[in-house]
């Protein structure tokens, strides 16, 4: 069962543009929501990440944007760079007991220059 | 990697043979986890640990068993392996709840 679904599966962009990723979770005990970002032959490394009590949070080029009673989140980057060419997962986990991450089924970002 | 080192870092193995994988930090955290990493379905949880000897179930278990008998080291174990299980393993760790997760560089396991 998967409890949170990310789309795109894949997204061209070009340079300077903005990408756009969405994920959408069922389970209303998730609190907590991370964006992982994976080069090709390297583990994920955490991008960014949000908890509930705020509709939105911005880090450089990256923001989350919260909707909490749709049950969404999404990650947009700004200008758009060729080096931002990665694959992005969303997240999410509960805060009771240890940090079981529930993970998206990826995003293939491909930024043209 | 954040002091994680995962090994070996490609294994060719046979249908019904054991494999065991080892996941190995220097930054004394103390969460350990092992996901795999499927097209298609992201990364899934197999097993966690919490501590020395306390270890839990993931999302997908079946098959794969674990043991952390120091703080820093955590075995995953496939005891008889299968095609289905030929993935990219990745461990990870975090020291507290809810706060970063540090993947190790993955190993690639091919089950023939």
């Amino acid at each position: 069962q998967q409890q949170v679904k990310q789309s795109p599966q894949s997204l061209i962009v070009q340079k300077g543009g903005i990408s756009i990723i969405n994920c959408a979770y069922e389970n209303t005990a998730f609190d907590y929501f991370p964006w992982y970002q994976q080069f090709p032959g390297k583990g994920p490394a955490l991008l960014i990440a949000i908890r509930p009590d705020v509709s939105e949070k911005k880090e450089g080029r990256f923001t989350i944007s919260f909707n909490k009673s749709a049950k969404q989140f999404s990650l947009h980057i700004m200008d758009s760079q060729p080096g931002d060419s990665a694959t992005y997962f969303c997240a999410a986990s509960m805060r009771q007991g240890a940090q079981k991450l529930v993970f998206g089924q990826g995003t293939r970002l491909t930024i043209n220059p | 990697d954040a002091g994680i080192t995962q090994s070996p870092r490609h294994k060719v193995t046979e249908t019904g043979t054991p494999v065991t994988l080892r996941c190995h930090q220097t930054e004394n955290h103390r969460y350990m986890y092992w996901y795999r990493q499927d097209p298609g379905h992201g990364l899934r949880l197999i097993h966690y640990s919490y501590g020395v000897k306390d270890t839990d179930k993931g999302e997908v278990s079946d098959g794969y068993s674990v043991s952390r008998s120091k703080t820093e080291d955590f075995l995953l174990t496939l005891e008889s392996a299968t095609s289905s299980q030929t993935s990219v393993y990745f461990c990870a760790i975090s020291e507290r709840q809810q706060e970063t997760q540090y993947f190790g560089p993955g190993t690639r396991l091919l089950v023939l």
